[in-house]
């Protein structure tokens, strides 16, 4: 049962543009919902998290949208740089146990 | 204390062999987490520890696994009579354990031949 569905697998956008990747989880007791990016080799690295009580959070070019009634959140990534390509998971977490994560995106932006 | 560092961070080793790695923590994160990374997903949850206390084992985690945090502070994670499903990227991780910021290590990637 995968308790988080993330789409989609793979995402081209140019340099300058948009990213957009979607995630639904269907486990309400989910309360923490995390987004992290991973370059070949190396462990994922928390980029923005975060929590139902909110409906959206922003930090710089990146922004989680969060739709409760949904079960679905989104990370966007404006103004996307080459140096933003890698894979991305979302994840989320029950009381801050263990992260549940999606399967990923690799994002690709073209100079 | 810069992050959380693993040891090695390649291992080949062949069919029926036992394999450990290590995991040295942030020092102030007393919960310290194990999951297994396969090409093309996303990180599966083997275990977790909250100082030396193993509090949680993911079905993921067969007989042939077993993972220690003797002192609270570094893990180990050993795999007995290794299996060619067994090649992945481990990872470790810690947080504090009122906090919610995992942070990850770079993995130990390992290849069953």
């Amino acid at each position: 049962q995968q308790q988080v569905k993330q789409s989609p697998q793979s995402l081209i956008v140019q340099k300058g543009g948009i990213s957009i990747i979607n995630c639904a989880y269907e486990n309400t007791a989910f309360d923490y919902f995390p987004w992290y990016q991973q370059f070949p080799g190396k462990g994922p690295a928390l980029l923005i998290a975060i929590r139902p009580d909110v409906s959206e959070k922003k930090e710089g070019r990146f922004t989680i949208s969060f739709n409760k009634s949904a079960k679905q959140f989104s990370l966007h990534i404006m103004d996307s740089q080459p140096g933003d390509s890698a894979t991305y998971f979302c994840a989320a977490s029950i009381s801050g146990l263990w992260l549940t994560f999606g399967k990923g995106t690799l994002l690709t932006v073209n100079p | 204390d810069t992050g959380v560092s693993q040891n090695p961070r390649h291992k080949i080793t062949k069919r029926g062999q036992n394999v450990t790695f290590r995991c040295d923590p942030i020092s102030e994160h007393n919960r310290l987490y194990w999951y297994r990374q396969t090409l093309g997903q996303g990180p599966e949850f083997l275990t977790y520890f909250q100082n030396e206390a193993q509090l949680e084992k993911s079905r993921l985690l067969s007989d042939r696994f077993s993972a220690e945090r003797p002192k609270g502070s570094f893990s180990t994670l050993e795999i007995q009579r290794t299996e060619q499903g067994d090649s992945a990227m481990y990872l470790c991780a810690s947080r504090l354990a009122d906090g919610y910021g995992y942070t990850f290590g770079s993995g130990t990637r390992l290849t069953v031949v």
